[in-house]
């Protein structure tokens, strides 16, 4: 079975604190994601990575980085997190698709709730 | 407007019902679809897809798409409470390059009562 871990389940932390969010794979996909969920928005894409060392910004990437120095981890980084930033993430992976008509399924992690006080 | 439309519900529905979800999308360059279904504090995970258009069934889901009016459906028979969930859409244009991104709907959430 596919895994993908997230390294909090729930966090807290205050404004202007740096924040690390942690995601691993043990399916060695080529391809990780990060998304913010909010109720009404549903799932905006903030980062992919197709490849270590590798990535692409997302939809909302402002207030985010990212590194993959390793094939299997994904990290999320908000430099000076703030309030708008409470939100559900979620961790994703998948292969790349190599014919038209395959979908390769993204992978996701249980997510982590992130409060910013 | 948003690329992907979905109703967020809440839907609520008596077992055995059959019950109908929908989105609507505005580029008519998606030709994948797909339906991710997401328990209370999990993840999502993906319950089917389809490449283009017409239907496709596995057990009691059915996918429909209908290109030529931008809109998708998922169909449930039988719906059982363990089907209650929140239920994404999700579409893309290319999935085999690296700039290909899926855009997923807000999520519709169902609850089947017994």
């Amino acid at each position: 079975d596919v895994k993908v871990t997230q390294s909090s389940r729930y966090l807290v932390k205050r404004t202007g604190e740096k924040v690390f969010l942690e995601c691993v794979q043990d399916m060695d996909h080529e391809n990780m994601f990060w998304y913010r969920q909010d109720p009404g928005l549903g799932l905006r894409l903030i980062y992919f990575s197709y490849d270590v060392k590798m990535k692409e910004k997302g939809d909302i990437p402002e207030g985010y980085s990212v590194s993959r120095e390793k094939k299997e981890r994904f990290s999320l980084i908000l430099e000076s997190a703030s309030t708008n930033q409470t939100s559900m993430y979620l961790c994703a992976s998948s292969w790349t698709s190599t014919r038209t008509s395959s979908y390769n399924e993204q992978f996701f992690g249980p997510g982590t709730r992130l409060t910013v006080l | 407007q948003k690329e992907v439309e979905q109703d967020p519900g809440p839907l609520s529905v008596p077992e055995g019902a059959i019950v109908s979800l929908n989105c609507t999308y505005s580029n008519s360059a998606f030709q994948y679809f797909m339906w991710y279904r997401q328990y209370s504090r999990k993840g999502p995970e993906l319950l089917m897809y389809t490449y283009s258009s017409g239907n496709k069934e596995d057990g009691r889901f059915t996918a429909q798409v209908d290109k030529s009016s931008k809109y998708i459906s998922l169909f449930i028979r039988d719906s059982q409470p363990s089907d209650s969930a929140t239920y994404l859409c999700a579409m893309s244009t290319r999935v085999y390059s690296s700039a290909s991104k899926i855009i997923f709907g807000s999520g519709t959430r169902l609850s089947i009562r017994p």
